[in-house]
Protein backbone atom coordinates (compact mmCIF):
# COMPACT_ATOMS: atom_id res chain seq x y z
CA UNK A 1 0.00 0.00 0.00
CA UNK A 2 1.24 3.73 -0.68
CA UNK A 3 2.19 5.32 2.06
CA UNK A 4 5.17 6.29 4.70
CA UNK A 5 6.04 3.54 6.75
CA UNK A 6 8.67 4.18 9.99
CA UNK A 7 10.41 1.50 11.91
CA UNK A 8 10.52 -0.40 14.09
CA UNK A 9 7.64 0.84 16.26
CA UNK A 10 9.56 0.72 19.75
CA UNK A 11 12.91 0.22 20.38
CA UNK A 12 15.09 -0.18 23.43
CA UNK A 13 18.79 0.54 23.79
CA UNK A 14 21.49 1.62 25.84
CA UNK A 15 23.73 4.96 26.27
CA UNK A 16 26.78 5.25 24.02
CA UNK A 17 24.89 2.90 21.50
CA UNK A 18 24.28 3.23 17.86
CA UNK A 19 20.82 3.27 16.46
CA UNK A 20 19.09 3.59 13.04
CA UNK A 21 15.36 4.66 12.87
CA UNK A 22 13.94 3.70 9.20
CA UNK A 23 11.69 5.61 7.31
CA UNK A 24 10.24 4.48 3.76
CA UNK A 25 7.91 6.32 1.38
CA UNK A 26 5.91 5.25 -1.62
CA UNK A 27 4.69 8.50 -3.24
CA UNK A 28 7.77 9.40 -4.69
CA UNK A 29 7.62 12.93 -2.41
CA UNK A 30 10.95 15.29 -3.08
CA UNK A 31 10.97 16.54 0.65
CA UNK A 32 11.21 14.32 3.81
CA UNK A 33 11.58 15.57 7.48
CA UNK A 34 12.25 14.05 10.84
CA UNK A 35 10.41 15.57 14.13
CA UNK A 36 11.12 14.37 17.56
CA UNK A 37 7.95 14.96 19.93
CA UNK A 38 8.43 15.42 23.72
CA UNK A 39 5.88 16.54 26.37
CA UNK A 40 5.90 19.97 26.74
CA UNK A 41 7.46 20.69 22.92
CA UNK A 42 5.42 19.78 20.93
CA UNK A 43 6.63 18.50 17.31
CA UNK A 44 10.52 19.92 16.71
CA UNK A 45 12.86 19.52 13.33
CA UNK A 46 15.59 17.55 13.52
CA UNK A 47 16.84 17.35 10.01
CA UNK A 48 14.61 17.61 6.23
CA UNK A 49 15.66 16.20 2.93
CA UNK A 50 14.74 18.42 -0.49
CA UNK A 51 15.58 15.29 -2.37
CA UNK A 52 17.66 12.73 -2.87
CA UNK A 53 21.55 13.55 -1.63
CA UNK A 54 20.30 17.22 -0.38
CA UNK A 55 19.63 17.23 3.55
CA UNK A 56 19.81 20.06 6.26
CA UNK A 57 19.56 20.60 9.47
CA UNK A 58 16.55 21.67 11.50
CA UNK A 59 16.20 23.19 14.59
CA UNK A 60 17.64 19.94 16.95
CA UNK A 61 19.94 18.57 14.98
CA UNK A 62 22.84 17.69 17.49
CA UNK A 63 23.57 14.10 17.57
CA UNK A 64 21.53 13.11 15.33
CA UNK A 65 23.24 11.89 11.50
CA UNK A 66 20.73 11.50 7.90
CA UNK A 67 20.99 10.14 4.88
CA UNK A 68 19.58 10.13 1.44
CA UNK A 69 20.70 7.84 -1.17
CA UNK A 70 17.26 7.10 -2.67
CA UNK A 71 14.45 9.54 -3.14
CA UNK A 72 11.83 7.15 -1.32
CA UNK A 73 14.25 6.60 2.03
CA UNK A 74 15.32 8.82 4.70
CA UNK A 75 17.13 6.87 7.61
CA UNK A 76 17.94 8.59 10.85
CA UNK A 77 20.67 7.61 12.75
CA UNK A 78 21.86 8.34 16.38
CA UNK A 79 25.50 7.99 16.41
CA UNK A 80 25.98 7.68 20.04
CA UNK A 81 22.75 7.77 22.23
CA UNK A 82 22.09 9.75 25.28
CA UNK A 83 19.29 9.88 27.80
CA UNK A 84 18.00 12.66 26.09
CA UNK A 85 17.29 11.24 23.07
CA UNK A 86 14.34 9.12 24.05
CA UNK A 87 11.65 10.46 22.87
CA UNK A 88 8.76 9.45 19.62
CA UNK A 89 10.41 10.03 16.20
CA UNK A 90 8.61 11.27 13.51
CA UNK A 91 9.39 10.50 9.69
CA UNK A 92 7.52 12.52 7.20
CA UNK A 93 7.11 13.94 3.37
CA UNK A 94 5.31 15.82 1.19
CA UNK A 95 5.42 16.67 -2.37
CA UNK A 96 5.63 20.43 -3.78
CA UNK A 97 5.88 23.11 -1.15
CA UNK A 98 2.04 24.26 -1.02
CA UNK A 99 1.74 20.23 -0.56
CA UNK A 100 1.24 19.65 3.02
CA UNK A 101 2.64 17.28 5.29
CA UNK A 102 2.10 13.20 5.59
CA UNK A 103 3.62 11.65 8.64
CA UNK A 104 4.38 8.52 9.54
CA UNK A 105 2.80 6.43 12.67
CA UNK A 106 6.17 6.85 14.33
CA UNK A 107 8.78 4.89 16.66
CA UNK A 108 9.24 5.46 20.17
CA UNK A 109 12.70 5.52 21.39
CA UNK A 110 13.88 4.89 24.88
CA UNK A 111 17.64 4.95 25.78
CA UNK A 112 18.47 3.25 29.30
CA UNK B 1 11.31 31.87 21.59
CA UNK B 2 7.90 30.05 21.10
CA UNK B 3 6.82 31.17 17.33
CA UNK B 4 3.41 29.31 17.39
CA UNK B 5 1.23 29.16 20.63
CA UNK B 6 -1.26 27.12 21.66
CA UNK B 7 -1.92 28.86 25.08
CA UNK B 8 -4.87 25.71 26.00
CA UNK B 9 -3.35 22.08 26.71
CA UNK B 10 -6.66 20.79 26.95
CA UNK B 11 -10.15 21.30 26.35
CA UNK B 12 -13.54 20.20 26.95
CA UNK B 13 -16.40 19.91 24.94
CA UNK B 14 -20.02 18.21 24.98
CA UNK B 15 -20.87 16.07 21.98
CA UNK B 16 -23.05 18.22 19.77
CA UNK B 17 -21.49 21.62 20.95
CA UNK B 18 -18.68 23.92 19.35
CA UNK B 19 -14.89 23.08 19.89
CA UNK B 20 -12.59 26.31 19.15
CA UNK B 21 -8.82 25.43 19.57
CA UNK B 22 -6.85 28.37 19.48
CA UNK B 23 -3.49 29.47 18.13
CA UNK B 24 -1.31 32.57 18.18
CA UNK B 25 1.76 33.23 16.51
CA UNK B 26 4.54 36.25 16.32
CA UNK B 27 6.30 35.75 12.99
CA UNK B 28 5.18 38.02 10.50
CA UNK B 29 6.51 36.37 7.63
CA UNK B 30 4.37 33.37 8.47
CA UNK B 31 1.84 33.00 5.48
CA UNK B 32 0.72 29.30 5.57
CA UNK B 33 -0.81 27.31 7.79
CA UNK B 34 -2.11 23.96 8.81
CA UNK B 35 -3.72 21.88 11.39
CA UNK B 36 -3.17 18.70 12.36
CA UNK B 37 -4.75 15.81 14.39
CA UNK B 38 -3.06 13.18 16.29
CA UNK B 39 -4.39 10.11 17.79
CA UNK B 40 -2.49 8.38 19.89
CA UNK B 41 0.19 5.98 18.93
CA UNK B 42 -0.53 7.31 15.51
CA UNK B 43 1.29 10.06 13.62
CA UNK B 44 -0.03 13.35 12.68
CA UNK B 45 -2.69 13.41 10.34
CA UNK B 46 -3.44 16.91 7.96
CA UNK B 47 -6.65 18.26 8.59
CA UNK B 48 -6.94 21.63 7.17
CA UNK B 49 -4.92 24.82 6.07
CA UNK B 50 -5.63 28.39 5.24
CA UNK B 51 -3.48 30.66 3.58
CA UNK B 52 -2.76 33.92 4.43
CA UNK B 53 -4.60 35.77 1.47
CA UNK B 54 -8.24 33.90 3.37
CA UNK B 55 -9.41 34.73 6.41
CA UNK B 56 -11.91 31.40 6.67
CA UNK B 57 -11.34 28.20 5.22
CA UNK B 58 -14.11 25.05 5.82
CA UNK B 59 -14.60 21.76 5.01
CA UNK B 60 -17.41 19.86 6.41
CA UNK B 61 -17.00 20.36 10.13
CA UNK B 62 -14.32 22.31 10.34
CA UNK B 63 -13.53 25.92 9.47
CA UNK B 64 -10.10 27.15 10.57
CA UNK B 65 -10.06 31.19 11.05
CA UNK B 66 -7.49 33.68 10.40
CA UNK B 67 -6.77 37.22 12.33
CA UNK B 68 -3.03 38.43 10.63
CA UNK B 69 -3.77 41.72 12.16
CA UNK B 70 -3.93 39.95 15.91
CA UNK B 71 -1.44 37.03 14.04
CA UNK B 72 -4.23 34.73 15.75
CA UNK B 73 -5.97 31.70 13.98
CA UNK B 74 -8.74 29.30 15.13
CA UNK B 75 -10.32 25.75 14.66
CA UNK B 76 -14.13 25.61 15.18
CA UNK B 77 -15.01 22.05 14.85
CA UNK B 78 -18.92 22.08 14.56
CA UNK B 79 -20.39 19.75 15.91
CA UNK B 80 -18.40 18.30 17.87
CA UNK B 81 -18.15 14.27 18.02
CA UNK B 82 -16.67 11.72 20.31
CA UNK B 83 -14.21 10.43 17.30
CA UNK B 84 -12.89 14.01 17.49
CA UNK B 85 -10.91 13.59 20.72
CA UNK B 86 -7.33 13.96 19.85
CA UNK B 87 -4.64 15.99 20.43
CA UNK B 88 -4.32 19.05 17.72
CA UNK B 89 -1.19 20.69 16.37
CA UNK B 90 -1.20 23.88 14.80
CA UNK B 91 1.17 24.68 12.41
CA UNK B 92 2.81 27.47 10.35
CA UNK B 93 4.97 28.18 7.64
CA UNK B 94 6.55 30.77 5.09
CA UNK B 95 6.06 29.78 1.54
CA UNK B 96 6.58 32.64 -0.31
CA UNK B 97 10.04 34.50 1.28
CA UNK B 98 11.53 31.17 -0.04
CA UNK B 99 14.07 30.27 2.49
CA UNK B 100 12.40 27.88 4.86
CA UNK B 101 11.19 25.63 2.18
CA UNK B 102 7.98 25.44 3.88
CA UNK B 103 9.02 23.90 6.99
CA UNK B 104 6.63 23.77 9.36
CA UNK B 105 6.77 25.47 13.02
CA UNK B 106 4.83 23.24 15.44
CA UNK B 107 2.76 24.29 18.23
CA UNK B 108 3.08 22.27 21.66
CA UNK B 109 -0.65 21.11 21.13
CA UNK B 110 -4.38 20.92 22.87
CA UNK B 111 -5.85 17.80 23.69
CA UNK B 112 -9.26 17.85 23.21
CA UNK B 113 -11.94 15.83 24.77
CA UNK B 114 -15.72 15.46 23.42
CA UNK B 115 -17.67 14.02 26.48
CA UNK B 116 -20.99 11.77 25.02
Amino acid sequence: DAGITQSPRYKITETGRQVTLMCHQTWSHSYMFWYRQDLGHGLRLIYYSAAADITDKGEVPDGYVVSRSKTENFPLTLESATRSQTSVYFCASRGGVSQPQHFGDGTRLSIL
Amino acid sequence: DQQVKQNSPSLSVQEGRISILNCDYTNSMFDYFLWYKKYPAEGPTFLISISSIKDKNEDGRFTVFLNKSAKHLSLHIVPSQPGDSAVYFCAATEFSYGGSQGNLIFGKGTKLSVKP
